[in-house]
């Protein structure tokens, strides 16, 4: 296994502009979440996907917000009209079949100036 | 409502000595728990897990408690060693609800030679 891999590792924009994140899961891995962490908490859950399928949402994702797993393999997550409050660290994860631990990327650390 | 916490946010251990990170929750679906390890500008690592249906589990140096009835798991690491230094996550999720994971805040452990 290669691990998950995120890209960018690191954006810095400034507020009201768009960015992209890319999650690439391990292969063969179905089910694919983002999580959210922020300086001095644990990441919070954002969404997750199993295979194409987005089943669920947090409250935390706000019509700013989208995420998207077109071919069931890699995952992006968007944010449009960034404010500075989105600046975070975002995780993303994969899971392989009917197995319960998840495998995190590296992250992508977003800094809206 | 946080529904799983980490009391301490720090612990400070001589090595050689054993490490024990504390962890609670109050939601009774959990029915599974995680601990990850994590370094700065880093993704969160697997340590080891453990099902509700068992009360310990033991990796190496790394053992897992869980007691379903005061809601509260641990860790513990023996003998601690200087590279074990780094903030510790415990993690619950449920299987009847997507096995999104949720974390408590963390607590940081430094191991001292």
């Amino acid at each position: 296994d290669t691990g998950v891999s995120q890209d960018p590792r690191h954006k810095i924009t400034k507020r009201g502009q768009n960015v992209t994140f890319r999650c690439d899961p391990i292969s063969e891995h179905n089910r694919l979440y983002w999580y959210r962490q922020t300086l001095g908490q644990g990441p919070e859950f954002l969404t997750y996907f199993q295979n194409e399928a987005q089943l669920e949402k947090s409250r935390l994702l706000s019509d700013r917000f989208s995420a998207e797993r077109p071919k069931g393999s890699f995952s992006t997550l968007e944010i449009q009209r960034t404010e500075q409050g989105d600046s975070a660290m975002y995780l993303c994860a994969s899971v392989r079949g009917s197995q319960e631990t998840q495998y995190f990327g590296p992250g992508t650390r977003l800094l809206v100036l | 409502d946080q529904q799983v916490k980490q009391n301490s946010p720090s612990l400070s251990v001589q090595e050689g000595r054993i490490s024990i990170l504390n962890c609670d929750y109050t939601n009774s679906m959990f029915d599974y728990f995680l601990w990850y390890k994590k370094y700065p500008a880093e993704g969160p690592t697997f340590l080891i897990s453990i099902s509700s249906i068992k009360d310990k589990n033991e990796d190496g140096r790394f053992t897992v408690f869980l007691n379903k009835s005061a809601k509260h798991l641990s860790l513990h690491i023996v003998p601690s060693q200087p590279g074990d230094s780094a903030v510790y996550f415990c993690a619950a999720s449920s299987y009847n609800a997507g096995n999104m994971l949720t974390f408590g805040g963390g607590t940081r452990l430094m191991v001292k030679p």
